[in-house]
């Protein structure tokens, strides 16, 4: 099946920081590419969709100017933290849509972020 | 308001049964209802789909029923194995006339179950 990649996988930081998590579909082109936030316990909450080429979509909720997505090309979404909280510490993860019948997603390995 | 449920946190079962997890949902219309397994600390991994027009779905020793009048998804494994021991987590995949989605589809996951399966 197809590859996602993220990095880093997990990342310290001090409060005030930004951090930037990478997403890559290593072997397949991803026009849509979502970014998930889960806490521990917890299901995964969508933060976003983001297309190649164009502005994120964020759920409501989600500071769009906080939680900067870049979706540059179709192998590569960035999700960036601006400056980063405790709060803000959870695990993320991404993943790439198909467009094949199953509507499977492929998803990364995910980043756990703590922000001390 | 909308949800979705998984039937409880925590599912543990002998070897050799089979487990069954369920998903609930209201006030949604899913196109389609997909089961993912997720092991800790790691992202989830697909499993099934199951269209809106579909009863039943079999994989290998994985079955899903869907009821969409009773908005009810069933996951069962059967001759459960140790290895199977995971969080599976339920999705409703959302048609863009349910939502504001930039793509055409949207995915909304259920709480999660984590089952264990006792050697």
């Amino acid at each position: 099946g197809a590859v996602v990649s993220q990095h880093p996988s997990w990342v310290i930081c001090k409060s005030g920081t930004s951090v930037k998590i990478e997403c890559r579909s290593l072997d397949f082109q991803a026009t849509t590419m979502f970014w998930y936030r889960q806490f521990p316990k917890q299901s995964l909450m969508l933060m976003a969709t983001s297309n190649e080429g164009s502005k994120a979509t964020y759920e409501q909720g989600v500071e769009k100017d906080k939680f900067l997505i870049n979706h540059a090309s179709l192998t590569l979404s960035t999700l960036t933290v601006t400056s980063a909280h405790p709060e803000d510490s959870s695990f993320y993860i991404c993943s790439a849509g198909t467009s094949g019948g199953a509507h499977e997603q492929f998803f990364g390995p995910g980043t756990r972020l703590t922000v001390l | 308001s909308q949800k979705i449920e998984q039937n409880s946190e925590a599912l543990n079962i002998q070897e050799g049964k089979t487990a069954t997890l369920t998903c609930n949902y209201t006030n949604y219309s899913p196109a389609y209802l997909q089961w993912y397994r997720q092991d800790p600390g790691r992202g989830p991994v697909f499993l099934l789909l199951i269209r809106e027009n579909e009863k039943e779905k079999r994989k290998e020793r994985l079955k899903v029923t869907f009821d969409t009048t009773l908005k009810q998804s069933l996951f069962h494994i059967t001759a459960s194995q140790p290895a199977d021991s995971a969080t599976y987590l339920c999705a409703l995949v959302l048609g863009g006339a349910d939502f504001r989605t930039s793509g055409t589809y949207k995915y909304i996951f259920g709480t999660g179950t984590r089952l264990k399966v006792l050697a």
